[in-house]
């Protein structure tokens, strides 16, 4: 079946604008999560959501990120007034069951921003 | 904190010989342990995981991870590197119980595999 899918796959923005970034989880899935990943290091945890709701929302650097999942499903993450050091590749998982650490997170290919 | 440590940033290894690839991991109780591996513009994908039970973990392509907990390790190994073993390697933990179920990484380990 389909995977996580995540549009756009490239983004390049300029300091001060604002961005989206799309996340199609897999059907079904409830717990979805967003990661960033800075050059040369592993992903950091941004925000975990089950159904509509942010369960934890701990890993936004700043007030300048948000996301939501309005309808349990596709994801968005908005990024305003971007500065360069959010340049990174912004990734996307989903798991079958919220509530279980041991669920297997399914990650997307992400969406690489570049902010110049 | 929660940490993981991958120590080695980067390894070569020639193609045919054994690999190992180290995790270590700081938390106040057994973690559930998680190896990922990330080809260049791919996604994330599970290797094997460790929760409970038998230490040894075998997972996908013929890689192994063994648990030992006095060591706070969480090795992958694999017997025999193929070229297309070539990638970067994450190890990740979930604190047990946790209720956000957030992965934390290590920084990876690049694997070059020489002909």
């Amino acid at each position: 079946g389909a995977g996580v899918s995540q549009t756009p796959s490239n983004k390049v923005t300029e300091k001060g604008k604002y961005v989206e970034l799309r996340c199609d989880p897999i059907s079904g899935h409830t717990a979805l999560y967003w990661y960033r990943q800075s050059l040369g290091q592993g992903p950091e945890f941004l925000i975990y959501f089950q159904g509509t709701g942010a369960a934890d929302d701990s890993g936004l650097p700043n007030d300048r990120f948000f996301a939501v999942r309005p309808e349990g499903s596709v994801s968005t993450l908005k990024i305003q007034r971007t500065e360069r050091g959010d340049s990174a590749v912004y990734l996307c998982a989903s798991s079958l069951s919220p509530g279980q650490s041991q669920e297997t997170q399914y990650f997307g290919p992400g969406t690489r921003l570049l902010v110049l | 904190a929660q940490s993981v440590t991958q120590p080695d940033i980067h390894i070569t290894v020639s193609e045919g010989a054994s690999l190992e690839l180290r995790c270590n991991y700081s938390y106040g109780a057994t973690p559930y342990l998680f190896w990922y591996v990330q080809s260049p513009g791919q996604g994330l994908q599970l290797l094997l995981k460790y929760f409970s039970g038998d230490t040894l973990v075998q997972g996908i392509k013929g890689f192994e991870a063994e648990f030992k907990r006095s060591q706070s390790s969480f090795n992958l190994r694999k017997p025999s590197v193929h070229w297309s073993d070539a990638a970067e390697y994450f190890c990740a933990v979930a604190p047990y119980g946790g209720a956000t179920n957030k992965l934390i990484f290590g920084t990876g380990t690049l694997l070059a595999v020489q002909p």
